[in-house]
């Protein structure tokens, strides 16, 4: 199953399904964006990152692809765990030179079904 | 090798009482975000520092919030008179700074949640 980011809507999936968790950013100048996966009551932890010359990046067990013409990211995680229950946000960034702020959605809940 | 330390962990004031929030950075780090959370929200930029500095204040309310990170010690963010809407959770990171390696990636302590009665 996949679902669009940005509302904070919920994508439920069986254990050891494929995940996939979307997100549309906005500013066209964002040049690097990153995942964080953040778990009930704790701070947002990094999962992977992609710059923006880039179209795909893989890490374990999670890939991320960029599409820069229509300003979409995906995070697919493989072989989904219980443990992968979380919310996820995705957050762009423009680097280089001056202050750089990283922008969040609102993220996407992800509930793993054992 | 701690990492992003923030306390107190849970805060409750009543209205109109003063909330301080404050934030070690990772050994290493210079540079601080402080981020409101909503529930059901994502995070919302409120101020980004460096020491002695701030940098970017665009995400702080004009009144009642002000945040400083001095030569010595932690960040603080600071509400004076708070009202039911502050609150939330208020989460700090750090990063190393904009020169050097992985200076985008932000790591994030577990969040301070102010209730406010």
């Amino acid at each position: 199953g996949e679902s669009v980011g940005l509302h904070l809507p919920t994508l439920s999936v069986q254990e050891g399904d494929n995940s996939i968790i979307n997100c549309a950013y906005s500013n066209s100048a964002s040049d690097y964006f990153i995942w964080y996966k953040q778990e009930s009551g704790k701070g947002p932890q990094f999962i992977i990152d992609i710059r923006s010359n880039m179209d795909k990046r893989q890490g374990q067990r999670v890939t991320v692809l960029l599409n820069k013409t229509v300003k979409h990211l995906s995070l697919q995680i493989a072989a989904t765990q219980p443990g992968d229950s979380a919310v996820y946000f995705c957050a762009e960034n423009i680097s280089g030179g001056g202050s750089y702020i990283p922008t969040f959605g609102r993220g996407t809940s992800l509930i793993v079904h054992p | 090798n701690a990492g992003v330390m923030q306390n107190p962990r849970h805060l409750v004031r009543r209205r109109g009482q003063e909330a301080r929030l404050r934030c070690s950075p990772m050994k290493g780090h210079s540079h601080v975000y402080w981020y409101r959370q909503l529930p059901e929200e994502g995070l919302k930029f409120m101020v980004y520092l460096q020491k002695e500095n701030i940098i970017d204040e665009s995400g702080m309310p004009k009144e009642r919030f002000s945040a400083e990170f001095p030569k010595e010690g932690p960040s603080i963010l600071r509400i004076q008179q708070v009202v039911r809407g502050d609150s939330a959770a208020y989460f700090c990171a750090s990063s190393p700074g904009s020169r050097r390696a992985g200076a985008n990636v932000l790591t994030f302590g577990a969040g301070s949640r102010l209730t406010v009665l």
